[in-house]
């Protein structure tokens, strides 16, 4: 499997401008996870998805941010408008469930930069 | 509140010597933990887990972790620290009854020569 795969690795974009960023989870995989990492908060869960349905958005951070995954094989992370302070490393996650322990897999993550 | 604290930001140690980066948990139940490791510019890699059994689980790259109940603590640990080794680690918590992991605020490893 190729595992977790994110796209764009890098994006640029103005303040103001939608951003959308992009999750292929590993197939067979029923959990998905939208994280943020930044040097001041560390890495922060935003929202999980269990068989597409999102299960907990609680750390999203505003209602610019939202994420959809509308099939087993598919997520977006949009922002709209972007903001400086949206700048950060986005992460995509996915694990299997089965006794709880199973661990997550990351992608490489999507760089953000909002100037 | 759950919660997982790794106190120290950075360390540094010389190539070839004994590491132990600490983590500590807080939660009413033996938890599941995790310890990852994140070279720059990368995603998170595991190393190792615990969730129950044999409290010292073996990890990949010559890692090791110890869970210690009593103090609520995951080390991780290596016996001889290679410059491939410099990196970032995450120990990381997920409670038993959900899906939900938290992440400790890492620790960054500098190796010396």
């Amino acid at each position: 499997d190729a595992g977790v795969i994110q796209s764009p690795r890098h994006e640029v974009t103005e303040m103001g401008q939608e951003v959308t960023l992009r999750c292929k989870p590993i197939s067979g995989h029923d959990y998905l996870f939208w994280y943020r990492q930044t040097m001041m908060r560390g890495l922060e869960l935003l929202i999980y998805f269990n068989n597409n349905v999102p299960i907990d958005d609680s750390g999203m951070p505003e209602d610019r941010f939202s994420a959809k995954m509308p099939n087993a094989s598919f997520s977006t992370l949009k922002i709209q408008p972007s903001e400086p302070r949206d700048s950060a490393v986005y992460f995509c996650a996915s694990s299997l469930a089965g006794t709880g322990s199973n661990e997550a897999f990351f992608g490489q993550g999507t760089r953000l930069t909002v100037v | 509140a759950q919660s997982v604290t790794q106190p120290d930001i950075h360390i540094t140690v010389s190539e070839g010597a004994s590491l132990e980066l600490r983590c500590n948990y807080s939660y009413g139940a033996t938890p599941y933990l995790f310890w990852y490791v994140q070279s720059p510019g990368q995603g998170l890699q595991l190393l190792l887990k615990y969730f129950s059994g044999d409290t010292l689980v073996q990890g990949i790259k010559g890692f090791e972790a110890e869970f210690k109940r009593s103090q609520s603590s995951f080390n991780l640990r290596k016996p001889s620290v290679h410059w491939s080794d410099a990196a970032e680690y995450f120990c990381a918590f997920r409670n038993t009854g959900g899906f939900k992991t938290i992440f400790g605020a890492g620790t960054r490893l500098f190796v010396k020569a």
